[in-house]
Parts: structure tokens; sequence; C-alpha cells
């Protein structure tokens, strides 16, 4: 069965410093994986997706991810943090069924420190 | 484009109400998903349907229904709302088959059942 776990519910990080936030899969397939943002009352938006081409994944605003499936983790960084990057944070796994299911991870919140 | 629009963007209801939440489209995608969001366990899925005319269980069904009559419109209705089913309600929509391909969300709809 497909999981997904955030191994931080809230990151608090000061501008201009590293962004790291955790996510950790299981699945039995070899899975495509997402990053999502939700800005606060805003629907959720695209960062990056992997789908088993390249395991280093670029995304927007400067956000990119590593696939590592040895250690089956996604962690989403970005080397700067901006003001505008305070958001939750969702990981997901999707796997190929009649609807193509996906798994959402419970979130990340992160905040960002003037 | 508009994307993925919901209507109506927020609404309160009784016990024992009943309401429709409306979905539309317009990138012509032939899967849609309704989730619900609450604190702390990211999305679940409520129905989803693959193609008009179509519709299905998800995790959470009990208490809803849904209709897709047209491709580009997805309705999600509460016969008789009960607290329990205060959320934010997100639509999702995507092009075809394939857990490569990313899902596509709408604003949210906030629902507070007292």
């Amino acid at each position: 069965a497909q999981s997904v776990t955030q191994l931080d519910s809230h990151v608090s990080v000061s501008e201009g410093t590293p962004v790291l936030l955790r996510c950790n899969y299981s699945s039995s397939y070899s899975p495509s994986l997402f990053w999502y943002v939700q800005h606060p009352n805003k629907g959720l938006q695209l960062l990056l997706k992997y789908t088993s081409a390249a395991t280093l994944v670029k995304g927007i605003n400067g956000f990119e991810a590593e696939f590592k499936k040895s250690e089956t983790s996604f962690h989403l960084t970005k080397p700067s943090a901006h003001m505008s990057d305070a958001a939750e944070y969702f990981c997901v796994v999707s796997e190929e069924t009649s609807y193509d299911k996906v798994i959402f991870g419970p979130g990340t919140s992160l905040s960002v420190i003037p | 484009n508009a994307g993925v629009t919901q209507t109506p963007k927020f609404r309160v209801l009784k016990t024992g109400q009943s309401m429709t939440l409306l979905c539309a489209q317009d990138m012509n995608h032939e899967y849609m998903y309704w989730y619900r969001q609450d604190p702390g366990m990211g999305l679940r899925l409520i129905h989803y349907s693959v193609g008009e005319g179509t519709t299905a269980k998800g995790e959470v069904p009990d208490g809803y229904n849904v209709s897709r009559l047209k491709k580009q419109n997805f309705l999600l209705g509460l016969e008789s709302a009960a607290p329990s089913q205060t959320s934010v309600y997100f639509c999702a929509s995507k092009g075809g088959a394939g857990s490569y391909n990313e899902q596509f969300f709408g604003p949210g709809t906030r629902l507070t059942v007292l």
C-alpha cells in the first residue's frame, strides 16, 4: 500500500537561508512523485514532479527535489528562502490505477522569518 | 483560460440542509476529482470521474453524491449536511490516464455546517 510521510509538520527558516522539507514514501510500484504548494486560502499549485526521468528535478521558484530510491525519499530544497515561500507544502505519490490514485502527505507548514 | 473554477467560495449551512458545489474546467480534461481538506490530514478523495457520465467512490464518500453530466462540470452534493462535513473542498482535473500527469486544482470552497 502507498503512503507518504512528511517528517516535519512545521519548518521555520530565516529569509535567505536554505529550505529543506522532507518526504518519505512507500509504494509497491515505480511511483510518480509531486510537490504542491498551497498559499493561505488558495488552491494547490504544482511545484515539481518526478516521473522516472532525471532523479534531480527542478521546479518553479527555485525549488528542486531529489528522488532517492534507496532511501524512498523525495526531499524538497531551495538554496535561499524568500518571504513569499511561506506556505503549506504537500508531498504526493501517484500510482497507476483505474483513476491514477494519489496519496497526499499531511503537509509541512513553512514559515520564513525576516 | 480560467483553469479550474469552483462555486461558491464560501458557504454556511445548518445541519440537515442540502447544497451542491460546482466545479468547472475549461481544459477539456477527462479526469475530475473532489477532495476534502482537514487540518493535519492532507487531502482525502471523496469521489472521482474518469469521463463524462461516469463517477466512482473515493476514500471518504459517505454523505456525498456526485454527477458528471457534462465533461467540463463535476458536481458535489450534500443531501443532509452534518457538522463533520465542515471542511475545505477542492476540485481537481487531469488530462487523462497516466500517474505522471499532474492534477490541476481549483481555489476551494470553505464550508461550515452549524
